[in-house]
């Protein structure tokens, strides 16, 4: 069955530390990746998507991410965090069935920034 | 980029009543909808699947006469909680993709507190 899983509930990083956020996928074929952010009672914001081609993804708000189809990963990069990155970051695979896709979501990842 | 909106954000009803959520498409048509619930500090679960001029298809342990679905048009899904009670008080995020790729656009999400 496909599975999302984030590793890590909680993450504290200081701010203009690095981040990186571990997202492990399981799917039979190649999978549509995707990474959210989503603040305290808000919807989710797109950070970025991997469809195929380069594996490594830019997104918005200086992240980045890389698909690694060997390890099944997707990690979730960012060189230097700053303290409105703090919120809930969900790591999503898309799968097609019935000429849709559904999104499988992981468990979340919880950032807290230090000042 | 794409943009759905959900009506209400916000939504407070008594023990017993009903309430609808409204899943709009602004700019562009969808196919499809789907209604994803999440609990506190949870991650998203989906619940069932819209199709627009057909039934619902609803994940497993999902009631389906509790969360009425409604999608009559390409640009609009309903939500219905009937007989609210407060176990059903959520966080109700829809999301709505053409089909044509994989990518589905996310509305910002209803709170229902049910007293």
């Amino acid at each position: 069955a496909q599975s999302v899983t984030q590793p890590d509930i909680h993450i504290t990083v200081s701010e203009g530390a690095s981040l990186e956020l571990r997202c492990n996928y399981s799917y039979g074929a190649t999978p549509y990746l995707f990474w959210y952010v989503q603040s305290p009672g808000q919807g989710l914001q797109l950070l970025l998507k991997y469809f195929s081609g380069d594996t490594l993804v830019q997104g918005i708000k200086g992240f980045e991410a890389e698909f690694k189809r060997s390890q099944s990963s997707f990690n979730l990069r960012k060189p230097s965090v700053h303290w409105s990155d703090a919120a809930e970051y969900f790591c999503a695979v898309g799968r097609r069935g019935s000429g849709t896709y559904k999104y499988i979501f992981g468990t979340g990842t919880r950032l807290k920034v230090l000042a | 980029g794409a943009v759905v909106s959900q009506h209400p954000s916000w939504v407070i009803c008594k023990s017993g009543t009903s309430v609808k959520i409204e899943c709009r498409s602004l700019d562009f048509q969808a196919t499809t909808m789907f209604w994803y619930r999440q609990f506190p500090k949870q991650s998203l679960m989906l619940m069932a699947t819209s199709n627009e001029g057909s039934k619902a298809t609803y994940e497993q342990g999902v009631e389906k006469d509790k969360f009425l679905i409604n999608h009559a048009s390409l640009t609009l899904s309903t939500l219905t909680v009937t007989s609210a009670h407060p176990e059903d008080s959520s966080f109700y995020i829809c999301s709505a993709g053409t089909g044509a790729t994989g990518e589905l656009f996310f509305g910002e999400g209803s709170r229902l507190t049910v007293l």
